[in-house]
């Protein structure tokens, strides 16, 4: 079974600080996203994106993140300036276009911004 | 916010049959039922999916209402490893359409 990769697994960082999540989606998958939880809440999405553009975001995507697939197998998570309430496990998905037209997630990145 | 209503939480003993309901009253024709479970705080795994047929595939089975205003999810013989929190989605995933969580129904499953 193919498996959407995540790393790294927790990431402990300081309030300020710019972090970069990454995520290995399954290989020919077009369709990725971002969600976050934060402890004890729902999933959130955050944004989703096709064809090397977002193609749409949640109003928590604010101008703090930002995505990226910079190499054709990556597909990155960026926050610039990281905020306590920013601490949340954040998953990664993707979707094939045709076909299984469910998403994989992969196990999650926990943030902890002190 | 989600489409869809779920008890918050139900019990079932362990061998049982799980029925899980859901409630999509605004599901439009093109949007598919989707289910996904979480176990403690992993990723969302899925289970099944369907439009309007009943579904059944190694892990559990879809029944839709004929009004397709309803579903359950079938879990027919509980382990301990199914507990979990189970979503029930609608989404049209012809398009590029993100899925939506809502607080979905916590399964403890009984010893």
């Amino acid at each position: 079974e193919p498996e959407v990769t995540q790393t790294p697994s927790h990431q402990v960082t300081q309030m300020g600080q710019e972090v970069i999540l990454r995520c290995v989606p399954i290989s020919n998958h077009l369709y990725f996203y971002w969600y976050r939880q934060i402890l004890g809440q729902k999933v959130e999405f955050l944004v989703s994106f096709y064809n090397n553009e977002i193609s749409e975001k949640s109003e928590i995507f604010d101008d703090q993140f930002s995505v990226e697939r910079p190499d054709g197998s990556n597909f990155t998570l960026k926050i610039r300036s990281t905020k306590l309430e920013d601490s949340a496990m954040y998953f990664c998905a993707s979707r094939d276009s045709r076909g299984r037209r469910w998403a994989f997630f992969g196990q999650g990145t926990r943030l902890t911004v002190v | 916010d989600a489409k869809t209503t779920q008890p918050p939480s139900m019990d079932c003993a362990e061998g049982r049959a799980a029925n899980l309901p859901c409630n999509h009253s605004t599901i439009s024709g093109n949007e598919y039922v989707y289910w996904y479970r979480q176990i403690h705080s992993q990723g969302p795994q899925y289970i099944i999916h369907g439009l309007k047929n009943n579904e059944t595939n190694e892990m559990a089975s879809l029944i839709i209402t004929e009004d397709r205003k309803s579903s359950t999810l079938i879990l027919p013989h509980a382990t301990l490893r199914d507990t979990a929190v189970y979503y029930c989605i609608v989404s049209d995933m012809n398009r590029d359409d993100k899925i939506i969580f809502g607080k979905g129904t916590r399964l403890h499953i009984l010893p």
